[in-house]
């Protein structure tokens, strides 16, 4: 069973519409929480990283969210555009060696 | 600054056949990660080095993968021989070190297909 669970696996939204996007964890100990966007055909790029001690952190338009108590992460993108069409990726890390455990992805379609 | 790069970025082989991928991470980082990415699905470890140590390789199949970093920079992933469920895109990645605030940056991949 994977130990990062993402959904909806899949989202169609039109653009200027906010969408929020949500990672469920069982990953433990914890030691950080990443959302990475990848476009098609690319690597995955870093969009914020956050530690136990934070509980939001944002990147322009993207904002994340972490809930420790409960191993959840969300999120948030405001006022979507075209670009914004991608897979995102929830990536936990355990301590003590910090390898990533990545999520299936949500795929997000912006449509004008 | 430049990225991480990879070579090739795409790859046809039959099965059977070996392959190689080439990895050249980012100047200085000591931490270097394969992975790889399924279509539809997210990346999975293969292997993960620090410096020219192999931290992690319990998800790599060594029956026929095999990875190496022996100078501690660039690194070179191998299948053989190879199979059609290998068909995916195989990811490298690089970071400072595995510290927990520590960005890791991914190459664009290889995308390779098993025929």
């Amino acid at each position: 069973k994977n130990q990062v669970e993402q959904s909806p696996q899949s989202l169609i939204i039109l653009e200027g519409k906010n969408c929020t996007l949500q990672c469920n964890y069982t990953v433990s100990p914890f030691s950080n929480l990443r959302w990475y966007k990848q476009d098609t055909g690319r690597g995955p790029v870093s969009l914020t990283i956050m530690t136990f001690s934070e509980n939001t952190k944002s990147n322009g338009r993207y904002t994340a969210t972490l809930d420790a108590d409960t191993k959840q992460s969300s999120l948030h993108i405001t006022a979507s555009q075209l670009s914004d069409s991608a897979s995102y990726i929830c990536v936990v890390s355990a301590m003590p060696r910090r390898d990533m455990r990545f999520g299936a992805g949500t795929r997000l379609t912006v449509k004008p | 600054e430049a990225g991480v790069a990879q070579s090739p970025r795409y790859k046809i082989i039959e099965k059977r056949q070996s392959v190689a991928f080439w990895c050249n991470p980012i100047s200085g980082h000591a931490t270097l990660y394969w992975y790889q990415q399924i279509l539809g699905q997210g990346p999975k470890l293969l292997i993960q080095f620090q410096n020219n140590g192999v931290v992690d390789d319990s998800q790599l199949p060594k029956d026929r993968f095999s990875a190496e970093r022996l100078k501690g920079v660039d690194s070179t992933l191998k299948i053989q021989p190879a199979k059609l469920e290998d068909s995916a895109v195989y990811l490298c990645a690089s970071s400072l070190d595995p510290g927990p605030k520590t960005e890791a940056f991914f190459g664009q991949g290889t995308r390779l297909t098993v025929v």
